[in-house]
């Protein structure tokens, strides 16, 4: 099977320790985005690559986090000095320009669940 | 800024029609999308909707988009209780990222 996926599923971490996730996006698929969902909440943006290029980033995303693509493939998350705040699940999704509808449907994974204690 | 809005629970009975509704505020707004979600897992893609047009059916899937009063609905025709999940309604513009705007999901609930 070719859907996103990422890793690890669940994570739980200190106050102040740095986490840092995976997401393999679908193969073809050129553009990837990271969402961050609460509780009781739809996830909301993050940051946005196409290929390798990281084209937006919301206000979200402060400088404890970083985004990488370093070959327009698989993407890394990484929030330095968790805090409690940070606790949430990130959803992964990918899209393509090429293929599909001109939709541009985003396909997400199962997300990593953050737990910071 | 873009808002989107749903009711947050909804509960129908095993074969009786399903509405999920949905209200959003950007008048650029291209495209809308129905996702599912269920426990611990990520979003589905249900389907989707172009803002020029009405209507979609999809199988049990019927979407319904009202423009000029910025309602969209998801109508589950015959619903299972495989179905009980959240229902998020989304929504893009043309910008360069075209990243998804959502609700905050609807808890549909099928009762047996």
């Amino acid at each position: 099977d070719t859907g996103v996926s990422q890793d690890p599923r669940h994570k739980i971490t200190k106050r102040g320790q740095n986490v840092t996730f995976r997401c393999d996006p679908i193969s073809e698929h050129n553009r990837l985005y990271w969402y961050r969902q609460t509780l009781g909440q739809g996830p909301e943006f993050l940051t946005y690559f196409q290929n390798e290029a990281q084209l937006e980033k919301s206000r979200l995303l402060s400088d404890r986090f970083s985004a990488e693509r370093p070959k327009g493939s698989f993407s890394t998350l990484e929030i330095q000095r968790t805090e409690q705040g940070d606790s949430a699940m990130y959803l992964c999704a990918s899209s393509s320009l090429r293929t599909g509808s001109v939709g541009g449907e985003q396909y997400f994974g199962p997300g990593t669940r953050l737990t910071v204690t | 800024g873009e808002d989107v809005e749903q009711s947050l629970f909804l509960s129908v009975r095993e074969g009786d029609s399903s509405v999920i509704n949905c209200t959003y505020t950007d008048s650029s707004s291209t495209y809308l999308y129905w996702y599912k979600q269920e426990p611990g897992a990520g979003l589905q893609l249900l389907t989707y909707i172009f803002s020029n047009m009405d209507m979609k059916q999809d199988q049990r899937l019927t979407v319904l988009l009202n423009k000029k009063d910025k309602h969209l609905s998801l109508r589950i025709a015959d619903t299972q209780t495989g179905d009980s999940a959240i229902y998020f309604c989304a929504e893009t513009t043309m910008g360069s990222a075209r990243q998804l705007t959502f609700g905050s999901g609807t808890q549909l609930t099928v009762l047996p």
